[in-house]
């Protein structure tokens, strides 16, 4: 079975600039997070999905979104780039919500300058 | 609220010798532990977990006791490779909802 991908692997943006980055989580996982893993303040939750629905929501600002398709694959999108916004955003799947072992896709590296 | 202290960093050890890595946390209700490594240019790898009180969980060599009585969730190995080298994260996903909370992380060094 095919685990968590993520694409882009890559990306160099420019402040002010948006970007989209995409997830398919395990086949017949329905639920996916999305995590912003940087040196200084480690993996800090920023949303969870679950049957195209918002669960719950990490402590990250408006410019931060999600959404997720009926096919559970899923995308989150950061708006008016800043340079702190340079991480490695990953995403995990599992079937349901819940106390379910996540499975973590390679990740984007987010560069931005 | 839920939250996860972990053993910090970094950890240099030398070829076979013995490895422990403490994880304590807080959380409300019966929260499941998990362990997960990370290999440089890697996402996270679930090592191991833990669901319910005095449940031990393994794999590769590794092992942590899920202890309700002192909350915590120490990951240990008898003798360390250098293919252990890595960043390792105690976790854990609280009663309700879905969310994880993690460690920092715990960088390890196994050097021949």
């Amino acid at each position: 079975k095919a685990g968590v991908t993520q694409t882009p692997r890559y990306l160099i943006k420019t402040r002010g600039q948006q970007v989209t980055l995409s997830c398919s989580p395990i086949s017949g996982h329905r639920s996916v997070s999305w995590y912003q893993q940087t040196p200084g303040q480690g993996l800090q939750f920023l949303f969870e999905y679950f049957s195209e629905t918002q669960r719950n929501k990490g402590n990250f600002p408006g410019r931060f979104s999600g959404r997720q398709f009926s096919n559970s694959r899923s995308e989150m999108n950061v708006s008016t780039l800043e340079l702190g916004d340079s991480a490695l955003y990953l995403c995990a799947s599992s079937l349901v919500p819940g106390q379910e072992t996540q499975y973590f896709g390679p990740g984007t590296r987010l560069l931005v300058l | 609220g839920n939250s996860v202290t972990q053993m910090e960093g970094p950890v240099t050890l030398s070829e076979e010798a013995f490895l422990t890595i403490n994880c304590t946390y807080t959380a409300t209700g019966y929260p499941s532990l998990f362990w997960y490594v990370q290999y440089p240019g890697e996402g996270l790898q679930l090592l191991l977990k833990a669901t319910k009180a005095d449940d031990k969980g393994s794999n590769k060599g590794f092992e942590a006791t899920y202890r309700k009585e002192t909350t915590s969730f120490h990951l240990e190995k008898g003798s360390v490779q250098v293919s252990d080298s890595a960043v390792y994260f105690c976790a854990l996903s609280a009663a309700t909802g879905n969310q994880f909370y993690f460690g920092t992380g715990t960088s390890l060094t196994v050097i021949p």
